[in-house]
């Protein structure tokens, strides 16, 4: 069963704008991770926040992590088009060798 | 550094045929991980390693079995083919988890297309 359950599962916006992305599970975890998936390509790491963290920056990327409400966010600033792809959530479990993902959110930047 | 190359790129089997999708990684990773990816879905986890000598289970391990003897390959045989097992299968890697306490960022190759007829 998957761990992670992405919202929304599609999401379009124009250029510029912010898109905003959640994730939510349902077990303690140790870190959850966010990807990126070009169409037909493999996925491509973004951030990682382990438990005790509660948000995290790269270049446009935020990500924000709620552990009392078992949920997190990615947002992207100023858009482009480049940015069009899916978001997938992935979460290592407490004690767990195995990462689970979600089923992702559809991102399309319209220019 | 080549990261995590997988082969072949795309294949066509019949049913009942068996095969091996083979995974390198030249990044001296510990954890390694096959996923499978259906039409508009999230990754499922098929096997994983978490170093040679030692392979487990994941989500959809049934019609699929893996081995390690070194830390750069992990090959997955497909037992006897189905057409439920068409799908695009990725292959992962990452460094020890023993150290982090859990999976950490995963490096994904490129993925092979399998349609099963």
């Amino acid at each position: 069963s998957q761990q992670g359950e992405e919202d929304p599962q599609a999401l379009s916006i124009q250029e510029g704008e912010n898109a905003t992305m959640n994730c939510s599970y349902k077990t303690s975890i140790n870190n959850l991770q966010w990807y990126r998936q070009n169409s037909g390509r493999g996925l491509v790491h973004l951030i990682l926040i382990r438990s005790n963290e509660r948000e995290k920056h790269s270049g446009r990327l935020r990500v924000t992590l709620d552990t009392s409400k078992k949920s997190s966010s990615l947002l992207i600033t100023a858009s482009r088009a480049a940015d069009t792809a899916s978001y997938f959530c992935a979460t290592a479990r407490e004690g767990a060798q195995k990462l689970v993902f979600g089923q992702g959110t559809r991102l399309t930047i319209n220019p | 550094n080549a990261g995590v190359t997988q082969t072949p790129k795309f294949q066509v089997l019949k049913t009942g045929q068996s095969m091996t999708l083979q995974c390198a990684q030249d990044m001296n990773h510990e954890y390694m991980s096959w996923y499978r990816q259906d039409p508009g879905m999230g990754l499922r986890l098929i096997h994983y390693s978490v170093g040679a000598g030692i392979t487990d289970q994941g989500e959809v391990p049934n019609g699929y079995n893996v081995s390690r003897s070194t830390t750069e390959d992990f090959p997955l045989r497909l037992l006897s083919a189905a057409p439920s097992q068409t799908s695009v299968y990725f292959c992962a890697s990452s460094y020890s988890i023993l150290v982090a306490g859990g999976p950490e960022t995963q490096y994904f190759g490129p993925g092979t297309r399998l349609l099963v007829l």
